[in-house]
């Protein structure tokens, strides 16, 4: 039973152009939710995140969207760059402290095409 | 240190045999976590220790699979009688507070 699920396995965008990724979840006792951004032979590494009171949350080129109502979730990287190119995992947890585990969707391969 | 540590970075077993990951987290970093990644797929939580106590080892797939922290740093996931099923890359992250630090991860290749 998947939790987290993020259903485009791969993505292709045009260097400059918006770069697109959903997520949804079926567990209502989700209420923090984070992107991260894996490297080939690295470990993934913390984009953003969005607590359950916003619906939206913006860091740069980075803007992440939450809608409760249709638990779903997006993130919008604009403009996308080469070195966007990575696998972009949705992860969610119940609640924010120390200590509680992240629940991760299975990824999306983002290419960005100079 | 500058990060979470993780070592070997590769490992081949043959099937059957025993198996020691090892994390260093960051220095001073309460919660260790780790995660396992099989191919294609995104990481699932194995287990979690808050300083030297294990509070949660929800996740581990089987009573072949032992995590430890003795000293409340330095954390060993065993394996015993390795699996093929077992090949995945295991990954460890440290936090103190809210927000991972993860390494980069044991490929474990069990043959």
């Amino acid at each position: 039973d998947q939790q987290v699920k993020q259903n485009s396995p791969s993505l292709s965008v045009q260097e400059g152009r918006i770069s697109i990724l959903n997520c949804d979840y079926t567990n209502s006792m989700f209420d923090y939710f984070l992107w991260y951004k894996k490297y080939p032979a690295e470990g993934p590494t913390f984009l953003i995140s969005i607590s359950s009171i916003k619906d939206k949350n913006e860091d740069g080129r980075f803007t992440v969207f939450l809608n409760k109502s249709a638990k779903h979730l997006s993130l919008h990287i604009v403009p996308s760059q080469p070195g966007d190119s990575a696998v972009y995992f949705c992860a969610a947890s119940e609640g924010k402290a120390a200590g509680n585990k992240l629940t991760f969707g299975g990824g999306t391969r983002v290419l960005v095409k100079p | 240190g500058a990060g979470v540590s993780q070592s070997p970075r590769y490992k081949v077993a043959k099937r059957g045999q025993d198996v020691a990951l090892r994390c260093d987290p960051i220095s001073g970093h309460v919660s260790l976590f780790w995660y396992q990644q099989a191919l294609g797929q995104g990481p699932e939580f194995l287990t979690y220790f808050q300083n030297e106590a294990q509070l949660d080892k929800s996740g581990l797939p089987s009573d072949r699979f032992f995590a430890e922290r003795p000293e409340g740093s330095v954390s060993t996931l065993k394996i015993q009688r390795t699996q093929q099923e077992d090949s995945a890359v295991y990954l460890c992250a440290s936090s103190q507070g809210y927000g991972y630090t993860f390494g980069s991860g044991t490929r474990l290749t069990v043959v």
